[in-house]
């Protein structure tokens, strides 16, 4: 079982507050990595990392940031949710090296944001 | 442009029985195929992992099979079990960028009832 943990699963908010979605991984994976769901649609990448100091957009757009002080924790910020923010948020890793096996992609359990 | 597509959207079958789901691709240039399995909020698991020279792959009652030619895969669960009532995720990886950038489908969301 993979050791990415997210935190918290369910947050439910009101319009304009400022949250942070913790995701840690304790397999020393490089790349993290988040994505967003909504109900029967497919995961959309929103944003990824190939290790500290390294931050990237995905293909979806998102007004959300990210860090990557240390290489096991990539906190997720909405500076002011909004109702349109409200979805399923999935965090992965993977392993950086070429030879890692076929870039297997370990998620954690999600945490599940509604905004009022 | 690189898409997954999953048949069918959502399927019930009773305990005991088999089904096949079912998964097309047309991501370019080809690294592997997976299914995952991912229980109603929870994030994926991955089942089965295959590569271009891979047409089929065993995980207890799970097999997947692989067509690279055709570009579809199949999934089919043997005996099911309540259990196994979750959404099944076709997820491909292309070899074209150092990201290992995965393009995934919308899901088949299995119910399985007694």
């Amino acid at each position: 079982e993979a050791d990415i943990y997210q935190t918290p699963r369910y947050l439910v908010i009101g319009t304009g507050k400022k949250i942070t979605l913790e995701c840690s991984q304790t397999m020393g994976h490089d790349k993290m990595y988040w994505y967003q769901q909504d109900p029967g649609m497919e995961l959309h990448l929103i944003h990824y990392s190939y290790g500290v100091n390294s931050t990237e957009k995905g293909d979806l757009s998102s007004e959300s940031t990210v860090s990557r002080i240390r290489t096991e924790h990539f906190p997720l910020t909405l500076e002011s949710a909004r109702p349109s923010h409200t979805s399923q948020y999935l965090c992965a890793s993977s392993e950086s090296s070429s030879g890692s096996y076929l870039n297997e992609q370990f998620f954690g359990p999600g945490t599940r944001l509604t905004v009022l | 442009k690189n898409q997954v597509e999953q048949s069918p959207q959502s399927l019930i079958i009773l305990e005991g029985k088999n089904c096949t789901l079912q998964c097309n691709y047309t991501v370019s240039p080809f690294s592997n195929l997976r299914w995952y399995k991912q229980d109603t909020g929870r994030g994926p698991v991955s089942l089965t992992i295959m590569t271009f020279s891979e047409n089929t792959k065993s995980n207890g009652r799970y097999t997947a099979t692989l067509d690279a030619d055709t570009k579809q895969s199949s999934l089919h669960i043997t005996a099911s079990q309540l259990s196994d009532s979750a959404s099944y995720i076709c997820v491909v990886s292309d070899r074209g960028s150092t990201l290992g950038r995965l393009y995934f489908g919308r899901g088949t969301q299995l119910t399985v009832w007694p």
